[in-house]
Order: C-alpha cells, then structure tokens, then sequence
C-alpha cells in the first residue's frame, strides 16, 4: 500500500516557539492531505484539509494563524504550530489519499509537547 | 453530518478467546467504512474496509467486520485473539465525495489477557 511519512516522531519545545511537522507521500501524489489531532484518550480529530497549490480549509474551531499548512507540492504537506502553548500539546497525525473512493493512508504521527 | 459511535471504550479478553468490537454510524447514504489500529504512541494501521459488495469483510490479522445496513453497525470480529493485539481500536466512516475526510469514533482499548 501507499507510505505517508512523518516527520519528526516526536519533538518537545518551549512555549512560545513555532514546530514544524511534516507530511510526505512516498510512492505516490496527493493534491490533498488531512491533519488530525488526538488528545491522549481521545479519539482522532480533523483540523485541517490540506490543498496543493491553495489555501487550507480549517474545521470549526480551529485557529487557521496558530496552525500554519502549507501544500507547496504535491508530496509534501507542512503544519506549523505558531506560538505553541502546553494546550497544544497532542499527537498530530496526517493521512493522504491513494486512489480508493475514501481509502487515506495515515503517518506515523507526531508526538508534540510544549513545556 | 456523519458520526461514528464506539460503545465500548475498553474492553478485555483472554488469549484465544473470540472478540467483536462494537461500532454503529450515522449517515444518509451507503457509508464507506472502516477499522484502523493503533499501537501506543504509533500510526494508525488500516484493518479492513467497506466500500460496496459483500457485506462480510475480510481484512489483515485475521479480522473481519460485517456491514448491516438495517442495524446501521460495522462490527469488528476476530475468532481468536492473541496478545499481540492489545491496541487501540478506531472505527471510521467516510462519505462519499467527501474527498477521503473521515470521522472516528472515539476507539476501543483492547487488553488480552494471558
């Protein structure tokens, strides 16, 4: 099957500071990707949908200025978490779509932490 | 909107027992639905899957799900459990032309015991 990549596995960082996670398609194009969150216990969330070469499209409830995605091709999805704060520590999970009807393939996921 | 319910949010069986992991959906249309894994701290690892046809499913690991329309539920089953797994469980549906977006129910914590 398809292989999406995550990256990093899992970072810590400072309140305040900007993380950037990326997503990549391996054997395959994605014009679009999905960002999910989980928050321990609880199950997968989707915040935002990632299009190549335009704007994201951010679920309710989401701040598009705090989480920065950027498609700039078509096997590369970033998610930048600005300003980050104790509050957005999750594990932020991407998927890709293949060819299926509904089918994504999900990453590895990154753990996020903010101290 | 779409919505996936898991009913139970932890479950325990022993090594060699049978298991069936509950999931019901609410959607207007035939559902394209699914059944990932999750290990601690890791991805999510897609099971099986339904998106037309035979309403038995068979997926990886020895699993299998059975789509029944008139009880709007997707039910993960496996014969015989073993230890390996102990995991995460998410049931998931999609709509179709809704470009791959899903909605997870909220999981299903599996403990086998020895």
């Amino acid at each position: 099957g398809a292989v999406v990549s995550q990256h990093p596995s899992w970072v810590i960082c400072k309140s305040g500071t900007s993380v950037k996670i990326e997503c990549r398609s391996l054997d395959f194009q994605a014009t679009t990707m999905f960002w999910y969150r989980q928050f321990p216990k609880q199950s997968l969330m989707l915040m935002a949908t990632s299009n190549e070469g335009s704007k994201a499209t951010y679920e309710q409830g989401v701040e598009k200025d705090k989480f920065l995605i950027n498609h700039a091709s078509l096997t590369l999805s970033t998610l930048t978490v600005t300003s980050a704060h104790p509050e957005d520590s999750s594990f932020y999970i991407c998927s890709a779509p293949d060819r299926g009807p509904a089918e994504a393939f999900f990453g590895q996921g990154t753990r996020l932490t903010v101290v | 909107a779409q919505s996936v319910t898991q009913p139970d949010i932890h479950i325990t069986v022993s090594e060699g027992a049978s298991l069936e992991l509950r999931c019901n959906y609410s959607y207007g249309a035939t559902p394209y639905l699914f059944w990932y894994v999750q290990s601690p701290g890791q991805g999510l690892q897609l099971l099986l899957k339904y998106f037309s046809g035979d309403t038995l499913v068979q997926g990886i690991k020895g699993f299998e799900a059975e789509f029944k329309r008139s009880q709007s539920s997707f039910n993960l089953r496996k014969p015989s459990v073993h230890w390996s797994d102990a995991a995460e469980y998410f049931c998931a549906v999609g709509a179709k032309g809704g470009g791959n977006k899903l909605t997870f129910g909220t999981g299903t914590q599996l403990k086998v015991e020895l």
